[in-house]
C-alpha cells in the first residue's frame, strides 16, 4: 500500500537556526498536507498543497510540493520556542479516496533557547 | 477547535470490557475519521465515514467497531478491549470542498489494563 515516509524522526536546533523536514511517498499524491501537533496536543492543519512544484509560505514557515507530486518539505527560518513539536505530512491513502489520509511518522522538534 | 468535541478524555478500562469512545462535530462536516496513535507507529487510521450510514475499515480496524446514524456522531467502540488498544484516539472531520484538510478532536487517552 501506500506509504508516507518522513525523515528526519527527530530535530534539535538551538533557537535562531533553520530546520527542515523531508516526507517521500511511494507514490504520486493528488495532494499532501501538513499538521503540527504541540506536546501532549492534538495534530492542527496548517496548509494543503495541490500543483506540481508548489511553494506556499507562512510567515516564517515555507512548504514545498515536488515537481513529480512524491515529495513534500518543510522548511522554518529562524526557530523560536513555539515551534516546538511534532510535524507530520499526509497524503491520500491507497484506497483512492483524497479524504483519507496516510500520514508519516512525524519530525520531532525540539528548540533548545 | 470547539467544533469538535471527544468524550472522555481519559479513560482506563478492564481487558474484556466495552468500551464506547464519542465524537462529535458541530459543523456538519461530511467526512469523519478515527486514527489512534501510538509511540513508533504514528498515526493510523481506524475507520472512516464518508456521510450518515456510510462507514469503511482504515488500516487497523481489527476489534473496533463504528456507526453514523447521525451526520455530527461518530462513536467508536472496542468491543472486548486488549491491552494492545491502549492508545490515544483522535477523532477528525472533513469538509466537501476542495480543502481537505482534517480539524482533529482532542483525543482520548485509554488506558486497557
Amino acid at each position: 500500500g501506500q506509504q508516507v515516509m518522513q525523515i528526519p524522526q527527530y530535530q534539535h536546533v538551538q533557537e535562531g537556526e533553520d530546520f527542515t523536514t523531508y516526507c517521500n511517498s511511494s507514490t504520486t499524491l493528488s495532494n499532501i498536507q501538513w499538521y503540527k501537533q504541540r506536546p501532549g496536543g492534538h495534530p492542527v492543519f496548517l496548509i494543503q498543497l495541490v500543483k506540481s512544484g508548489e511553494v506556499k509560505k507562512q510567515k516564517r514557515l515555507t512548504f514545498q510540493f515536488g515537481e513529480a507530486k512524491k515529495n513534500s518539505s518543510l522548511h522554518i527560518t529562524a526557530t523560536q520556542t513555539t515551534d516546538v513539536g511534532t510535524y507530520f505530512c499526509a497524503g491520500p491513502g491507497s484506497s483512492g479516496s483524497a479524504r483519507q489520509l496516510t500520514f508519516g511518522s512525524g519530525t520531532q522538534l525540539t528548540v533548545l533557547p | 477547535d470547539a467544533g469538535i468535541t471527544q468524550s472522555p478524555r481519559y479513560k482506563i478500562t478492564e481487558t474484556g470490557r466495552q468500551v464506547t469512545l464519542m465524537c462529535h462535530q458541530t459543523w456538519s462536516h461530511s467526512y469523519m475519521f478515527w486514527y489512534r496513535q501510538d509511540l513508533g507507529h504514528g498515526l493510523r487510521l481506524i475507520y472512516y465515514s464518508a456521510a450518515a450510514d456510510i462507514t469503511d475499515k482504515g488500516e487497523v480496524p481489527d476489534g473496533y467497531v463504528v456507526s453514523r446514524s447521525k451526520t455530527e456522531n461518530f462513536p467508536l467502540t472496542l468491543e472486548s478491549a486488549t491491552r494492545s488498544q491502549t492508545s490515544v484516539y483522535f477523532c477528525a472531520s472533513s469538509g466537501q470542498g476542495l480543502n481537505y484538510g482534517y480539524t482533529f478532536g482532542s483525543g482520548t487517552r485509554l488506558t486497557v489494563v
